[in-house]
């Protein structure tokens, strides 16, 4: 079975910052990485899939990168809007979601 | 508009049975795997299982497999979980979702807890 570690499992930021989610897998799944962000008492919702492609409206400070075991999703300016917890999920192989990144306010 | 809407969850005893069905509408239903994921309370996601096109190929998360059947009736454009044997760990939220690689539309999720 694939593992899917991210990191960190909390992060402080501000409104404005710049702020990177990162996530290793156990094996190589390729480009077959999702991104998700989910709010309080919401369903989870698809930011970015196959590692860097964004979803329909998602908007353009979203960025997803990286192969392999190794990836990452970038929020270029933190918006209030972005408060929230962020999952990578692997679907090459089955399917496994990381712990979770919850961003909260500093 | 894509829809997808849970329902039958609730309250059961260790041991006992429970199904979940999943109603989807506005997509060609055909098209597309279907996949259950669940989040136990205050927790991460995890999926449970996925089903293909036609219902021929199934695959399972370990701690799921000989207890859960996924299935999907495509005459109804549904997905269901039947969930036997069930355990206080099998106590969440469970999504249906749409699963063309990436799970990009998600139900409202229906509640399962596992209680004596």
């Amino acid at each position: 079975d694939i593992q899917m570690t991210q990191s960190p499992s909390t992060l402080s930021a501000s409104v404005g910052d710049r702020v990177t989610i990162t996530c290793r897998a156990s094996q190589s799944v390729g480009h077959w990485l999702a991104w998700y962000q989910q709010k309080p008492g919401q369903a989870p919702k698809l930011l970015i899939y196959k590692a860097s492609s964004q979803e329909y409206a998602v908007p353009s400070r979203f960025r997803g990168s990286g192969s392999g075991t190794e990836f990452t999703l970038t929020i270029s300016s933190l918006q209030p809007d972005d408060f929230a917890t962020y999952y990578c999920h692997q679907y090459d192989s089955d399917s496994t979601f990381g712990g979770g990144t919850k961003v909260e306010l500093k | 508009e894509v829809q997808l809407v849970e329902s039958g969850g609730g309250l059961v005893q260790p041991g006992g049975s429970l199904r979940l069905s999943c109603a989807a509408s506005g997509f060609i239903y055909t098209d597309y795997w279907m996949t259950w994921v669940r989040q136990a309370p205050g927790k991460g996601l995890e999926w449970v299982a996925s089903v293909n096109q036609d219902g021929g190929e199934k695959h399972y998360v370990d701690s799921v497999k000989g207890r859960f059947t996924i299935s999907r009736d495509n005459t109804k454009m549904s997905v269901s979980l039947q969930m036997n044997s069930l355990r206080a760990e099998d106590t969440a939220v469970y999504y249906c979702a749409r699963a063309p690689g990436s799970y990009d539309y998600w139900g409202q999720g229906t509640l399962v807890t596992v209680s004596s």
